[in-house]
């Protein structure tokens, strides 16, 4: 088993519907990280976060610490929102251990 | 655009070739990372380096060496690679080696080894 897990591994939507991304993890982290990736391309942090809830523009991305657990949210999702969104947990060591990622499709 | 720079951007080499990926950052980060990246698959750790010092080899075979001259670059150098090797290289940057600090990605080199 993954120390984190991410569901779904698909997912595809109608443009404006509302999107959750769940990622779960089995470690102690410091730090939580929600990463973009478009294909072929390099990777973009969208949130760092260690506690309770951030967010950028149509994006919102909350943690459990108790529960172990994160989601990232995007509201009135649109095509260019299309792309993997990984999840990836720092603990004590300075390495990130990532989840599997999630493929976006956003549909218009 | 990406704070941090990775030249080039595509590689194609053969077997015997001798070659170097570079990742530049100028923001002062003191912390820079190569991650290797097959398709669909999530990034793998291979090199941490702290203030110019070699902090975390993550058991890299010695066919990539990496080189960290100076707190702003960091070169892999390639020598001798196997086609299981073509990958997206990706480097990356955080303002000090701590737990706590975003990682900042360039946009990665996609490596072909013929």
């Amino acid at each position: 088993k993954n120390e984190v897990e991410q569901s779904p591994q698909n997912l595809t939507a109608q443009e404006g519907e509302f999107i959750t991304i769940n990622c779960s993890y089995s470690v102690g982290i410091s730090a939580l990280h929600w990463l973009q990736q478009h294909p072929g391309g390099g990777i973009v942090s969208l949130f760092m976060l260690s506690s309770g809830k951030k967010k950028h523009g149509r994006l919102i991305a909350t943690i459990n610490i108790q529960e172990k657990h994160s989601s990232l949210h995007i509201t009135a999702s649109h095509p260019r929102d299309s792309a993997v969104y990984i999840c990836a947990v720092r603990g004590a060591t300075n390495k990130l251990i990532f989840g599997t990622g999630t493929l976006l499709a956003v549909q218009p | 655009d990406t704070e941090v720079t990775q030249t080039p951007k595509h590689l194609v080499m053969g077997m015997t070739n001798k070659k170097s990926l570079k990742c530049e950052q100028h923001m002062g980060h003191r912390a820079m990372y190569w991650y290797k990246q097959k398709a669909k698959k999530p990034p793998e750790l291979m090199f941490v380096y702290s203030y110019e010092k070699l902090s975390i080899n993550e058991s890299v075979p010695s066919r990539f060496s990496p080189e960290c001259p100076n707190s702003s670059l960091l070169n892999l150098h390639l020598h001798a690679l196997q086609p299981e090797d073509s990958a997206l290289y990706l480097c990356a940057s955080s303002a000090t080696p701590g737990p706590v600090q975003p990682q900042h990605f360039g946009d990665g080199t996609r490596l072909s080894i013929l």
